[in-house]
């Protein structure tokens, strides 16, 4: 069976500065896809990012990267010049490709102090 | 273009009451799934349909939950009877695999307080 787990259940950061967190995942498939979600307190789940496993380059979006070390099975989500709208749940999650069904780990809170 | 679309936002009913939920899919997607979100839980996936058809149901927790999709534009998740703890927070979400590669995209969700 697959996992994910987040080892962070709450960060804190000053707003613009660089956070950092942490996602690993357990899985004997070798195609798959990782995502990050954020939820902000309105409760909708967004999509920030999504990295394909064949794929060795790191997936970027605007303020967001990712750090993806297959071999480590570790997806690590990077926010640079953080910002307050970036405080939210922060949800690592999995998919083996071509099965659809998406696993989540347990959340990550982040705060985004002024 | 529209996002997944959830009725109601916010749903409060009485024990033994039966609760509807409605779905609408970003159009052209072809699989959609049902979630419930609980704080001891986290996200947890019920059931998801491809081509409007249940493909898994593992997750529907007991036989008082049904799900359907009578057509690619709508489907409904059905408690019945509705029990307090069947409280949580109900998302819907849909992908393709030839639009999005698989990639979900949730709806608002609804919260269902169930007294």
């Amino acid at each position: 069976a697959q996992t994910v787990t987040q080892s962070q259940p709450e960060m804190s950061v000053q707003e613009a500065e660089t956070v950092t967190l942490s996602c690993t995942y357990d899985t004997s498939e070798n195609n798959y896809y990782l995502f990050w979600y954020k939820q902000p307190p309105s409760r909708q789940m967004i999509l920030v990012i999504r990295q394909e496993a064949y794929k060795q380059q790191n997936a970027t979006e605007n303020r967001f990267s990712v750090n993806f070390q297959k071999a480590a099975k570790s997806f690590s989500l990077k926010i640079s010049d953080s910002q307050l709208g970036d405080t939210a749940m922060y949800f690592c999650a999995f998919s083996i490709q071509g099965a659809q069904k998406l696993v989540f780990g347990q959340g990550t809170r982040l705060t985004i102090n002024p | 273009d529209a996002g997944v679309i959830q009725s109601p936002r916010h749903e409060v009913t009485e024990m033994g009451q039966e609760v509807t939920l409605r779905c609408k899919p970003i159009s052209g997607h072809n699989s959609l799934f049902w979630y419930r979100q609980t704080m001891m839980r986290g996200l947890e996936l019920l059931i998801y349909f491809n081509n409007n058809v249940p493909i898994d149901d593992s997750g529907m927790p007991e036989d008082r939950f049904s799900a359907k999709m009578p057509n690619a534009s709508f489907s409904t998740l059905k408690i019945q009877p509705s029990e307090p703890r069947d409280s949580a927070v109900y998302f819907c979400a849909s992908s393709s695999r030839e639009i999005s590669t698989d990639t979900q995209y949730f709806g608002p969700g609804t919260r269902l307080t169930v007294l």
